[in-house]
């Protein structure tokens, strides 16, 4: 069955530092996703993308956010300058799109800045 | 704020025994999933019911959605240990493609 996946599982980076973080949707979806999820909280959004373009981002996707899909399969997130509340679980989602809603997300990148 | 709310936060059980789960909302749906989250796993998508239905079943999942209620329930039937977990509802919108979460139930089955 297919499914999103996500690399890496882990992250460690210093404050400051930039970091990517990897996923790659499932292949005949349509719409991507960013959400986080600090330790304990709810998930919330950060940004969608849709036909090569960034269609919603919420609040706290500020400028040292940014998000691309550089080729056919990879979507990816970049943080410029890490904060330490940054650290969280970064899930990517990806739905197909139409009639469909269903959004199915990766397993997580645990995102720890130091 | 259009972000679900669950209820209970946390839900104890014994091995067996059904749970049922409430998630309310605010403003208007187009759908509502939900989905179980494993402690530090990811989110794993359990069911959808769009805005015109009103229950759906999948296995021992039953979901119910009473948009004049805004309010939506999980039942989970025979519960198992392994249905331990932190089950999300998630809100999506005529406006927009986001998905809005909920703060979770926390669900225990004892064995």
């Amino acid at each position: 069955e297919p499914e999103v996946t996500q690399t890496p599982s882990h992250q460690v980076t210093q404050m400051g530092q930039e970091v990517i973080l990897r996923c790659v949707p499932i292949s005949n979806h349509l719409y991507f996703y960013w959400y986080r999820q600090i330790l304990g909280q709810k998930v919330e959004f950060l940004v969608s993308f849709y036909n090569n373009e960034i269609s919603e981002k919420s609040e706290i996707f500020d400028d040292q956010f940014s998000v691309e899909r550089p080729d056919g399969s990879n979507f990816t997130l970049k943080i410029r300058s890490t904060k330490l509340e940054d650290s969280a679980m970064y899930f990517c989602a990806s739905k197909r799109g139409g009639a469909y809603n269903e959004q199915f997300f990766g397993p997580g990148t645990r995102l720890t800045v130091l | 704020s259009q972000q679900g709310e669950e209820d209970p936060q946390a839900l104890s059980i014994q091995e067996g025994e059904n749970a049922t789960m409430n998630c309310s909302y605010k403003t208007s749906i187009n759908n509502l999933q939900w989905y179980r989250q494993n402690s530090g796993r990811g989110l794993v998508h359990l069911i959808l019911i769009r805005s015109n239905e009103r229950e759906k079943h999948s296995g021992r999942l039953r979901v119910t959605l009473d948009t004049s209620k805004k309010s939506s329930s999980l039942l989970i039937t025979a519960s198992r240990a392994a249905d331990t977990a932190s089950y999300f509802c998630a809100t999506g919108h005529n406006t927009g493609n986001q998905f809005y979460f909920g703060t979770g139930t926390s669900l225990t089955v004892i064995p």
